[in-house]
């Protein structure tokens, strides 16, 4: 699975868009980009993910670029709830190997008042 | 979404004594869990592939004699620390997946 490189953390004003970027310039053509957050002591959390169009769900939106070589997870209007490590997770989609992910060291999002 | 639990969320125990740390899916079947571990401050270790009926596979580094797992039907998967020792303290979480993982919730696991 190809390599991840995401800025160690972040801050967002409550309210406010947070643009969590990542790079992933070795991904391959089958594999697609995920995102993870970790709130601290739980399990992390499915966020969204997607090959080579935009995505967007309730939670976020994913702006991946025409090359491929990185994206964004967009959270439209933070709240402090949102406050979590971040994971961008490149992989092989669509088998059972899903919950094998390679996690790197993620962005750590606070989102302050 | 769906739901993969585990038991116990905490659990603390002697050095020397073994500890069983239990992994459901509750809506669907998973012939493949994933057990990871955590240290403070640090991000998820992926330990082990732990594969219905079969033996599991474990990562390089990982002691499959002390991290024993067994995964006898498509909705469970126990992982057992045994002879647990202070420096096996650590957060546990195992995932399961459909197309995307879904991961528990975790578990705490403090060796005293």
């Amino acid at each position: 699975d190809a390599k991840t490189t995401q800025p160690p953390s972040m801050d967002c004003a409550e309210g406010r868009a947070a643009n969590l970027p990542c790079n992933h310039s070795t991904i391959s053509g089958n594999e697609y980009v995920y995102w993870y957050r970790q709130i601290h002591s739980q399990g992390p959390q499915y966020i969204i993910h997607g090959l080579k169009n935009n995505e967007t769900n309730e939670m976020a939106s994913l702006i991946i670029t025409e090359d491929r070589k990185s994206s964004t997870l967009i959270l439209p209007h933070a709240t402090l709830r949102d406050t979590a490590v971040y994971y961008c997770i490149v992989r092989v989609g669509g088998s059972n190997q899903g919950g094998k992910l390679i996690f790197g060291q993620g962005t750590e999002l606070s989102v302050k008042p | 979404g769906a739901v993969v639990s585990q038991h116990p969320s905490w659990v603390i125990c002697k050095s020397g004594t073994s500890v069983k740390i239990e992994c459901r899916s509750l809506d669907f079947q998973a012939t493949t869990m994933f057990w990871y571990r955590q240290f403070p401050k640090q991000s998820l270790m992926l330990m082990a592939t732990s594969n219905e009926g079969s033996k599991a596979t474990y990562e390089q580094g990982v002691e499959k004699d002390k991290f024993l797992i067994n995964h006898a039907s498509l909705t469970l998967s126990t992982l057992t620390v045994t002879s647990a020792h202070p420096e096996d303290s650590s957060f546990y979480i195992c995932s399961a997946s459909q197309h995307e993982a879904f991961f528990g919730q975790g578990t705490r696991l403090t060796v005293v």
